[in-house]
């Protein structure tokens, strides 16, 4: 079971925007960074925003992230049917003294 | 640019020892970060499994610890993951990382590798 929670699913039209959630407590997302990943079919996860809401070099702006107490948010506007993937966020946990994921969400783009 | 690259048996038997290597590339383990494993149970999500320092120090996700051992050899600029008594719960794509800062974000994957336990 993830120590983080997602929607298992979100959906939206080509030049849309859509947004995913990601439930933490306050032993994990409450006190450290969330950062988020997007696995596209048969590849592994690539690193989309770190530090809540810093995007690497080579992410566009119509990726975004932020975070709230307790839980954080990704958005992705301008929905192209190539971010259709699965989107994890992630964490350190203070408590358990791992780094917890999200059970992921798949996004498609309809 | 930071590659890695795993390297490994792909079917290891029940009880047996999961061994599995990772090479870095265009970057020096001895430079710093944590590097570790994340692995991924086929349709399922993402386990952090453990990281390493280059100096040996390690974390280890307390599921795991008792069968755990994550090593580094800084002269080939490659680290390890051996995990024993697998079952086939144990059977998963294997990624191995680098870990950008302080355990919250990891910004360099591996390709991952399939490895199936039989029973």
């Amino acid at each position: 079971q993830s120590m983080l929670t997602q929607p298992p699913s979100v959906s939206a039209a080509p030049g849309q925007k859509v947004t995913i959630s990601c439930s933490g407590t306050s032993s994990n997302i409450g006190k450290n960074y969330v950062s988020w990943y997007q696995q596209l079919p048969g590849t592994a996860p690539k690193l989309l925003i770190y530090e809540n809401n810093k995007r690497p070099s080579g992410i566009p702006d119509r990726f975004s992230g932020s975070k709230s107490g307790t839980s954080a948010t990704l958005g992705i506007t301008g929905l192209q049917t190539g971010d259709e993937a699965d989107y994890y966020c992630g964490t350190w946990d203070n408590s358990l003294g791992v780094v917890v994921f999200g059970g992921g969400t798949k996004l498609t783009v309809l | 640019q930071v590659q890695l690259q795993e390297s490994g048996p792909g079917l290891v038997k029940s009880s047996e020892t999961l061994s599995l290597t990772c090479t870095v590339s265009g970057y020096s383990i001895s430079g710093g970060y944590y590097w570790g494993w994340i692995r991924q149970p086929p349709g399922k999500g993402l386990e952090w499994i453990g990281t390493i320092f280059h100096s040996g120090g390690t974390y280890y996700n307390p599921s795991l610890k008792s069968r755990l051992t994550i090593s580094v050899e800084t002269s080939k600029n490659q680290f390890s993951l051996k995990l024993s008594s697998v079952t086939v719960a144990d059977t998963a794509v294997y990624y191995c990382a680098r870990d950008g800062q302080g355990h919250t974000m990891v910004d360099y994957w591996g390709q991952g590798t399939l490895v199936t336990v039989s029973s």
